[in-house]
């Protein structure tokens, strides 16, 4: 069985340049999440979707971060503008069902931003 | 704000010891409870998880619950160099809602 897929590994861009990434699900997976992983902490939960719906985004900084999971399957995640501090593994994890299921993250992408 | 707290380490054991690896969490209501290992630059793996007080053995690891003391324990026996990782401790509050992260131990084991 696959695991979770994220794209792209790594990223380099400047400040105030718009990224995205994106991610694939285990198969049959229905809740996704997103976090984010500064070196040396713990990740931290950004938005948590349950098929299409977004069912905890209190901590994604909505000024400036985004995400969608239109068809209940792959998601996005973008940035816009980026800037320093955005710097981080954005990690992709997804679960059978419940909230309280095992979650299995994905290889993480690595930004940077110049 | 629910917390879980981890020593950050860095906790070396010799090869073929014990390693004894601990967390606490403050949200009483927190029903699951989770050990990652992270190798550096890798991904969460999952390890274990308990939900019931007591100890759960998965071969070399045993996890140990104790919910009165709001606690959580690793044990790896027969430490090996390749168990050399940070460990991250993850609960699921009493809403049932979100995983929450320690910030890790990180363990090496010398040969």
């Amino acid at each position: 069985e696959a695991g979770v897929v994220q794209s792209p590994r790594y990223k380099i861009i400047e400040k105030k340049q718009p990224v995205a990434f994106w991610c694939n699900p285990i198969s049959g997976h229905n809740t996704l999440y997103w976090y984010l992983q500064n070196l040396g902490q713990g990740p931290e939960l950004l938005i948590r979707y349950e098929n299409e719906e977004a069912v905890d985004d209190s901590q994604l900084p909505k000024d400036r971060f985004s995400a969608e999971r239109l068809k209940g399957v792959d998601s996005t995640l973008k940035i816009q503008p980026a800037e320093l501090g955005d710097s981080a593994v954005y990690l992709c994890a997804s679960s059978p069902g419940q909230a309280t299921d095992t979650q299995y993250f994905g290889p993480g992408t690595r930004l940077t931003v110049l | 704000q629910k917390e879980v707290e981890q020593n950050s380490g860095p906790l070396s054991v010799p090869e073929g010891a014990i390693a004894s690896l601990n967390c606490t969490y403050s949200d009483r209501g927190s029903q699951s409870f989770f050990w990652y290992r992270q190798y550096s630059g890798k991904s969460p793996e999952l390890i274990m998880f308990i939900y019931s007080n007591g100890d759960k053995e998965d071969g070399r690891f045993t996890a140990q619950l104790n919910k009165a003391s709001q606690y959580v324990s690793l044990l790896i026996r027969d430490s090996q160099p390749s168990d050399s990782a940070t460990y991250l401790c993850a609960v699921i509050d009493g809403s049932a809602r979100q995983l929450t992260f320690g910030s890790g131990t990180q363990l090496t084991v010398l040969p």
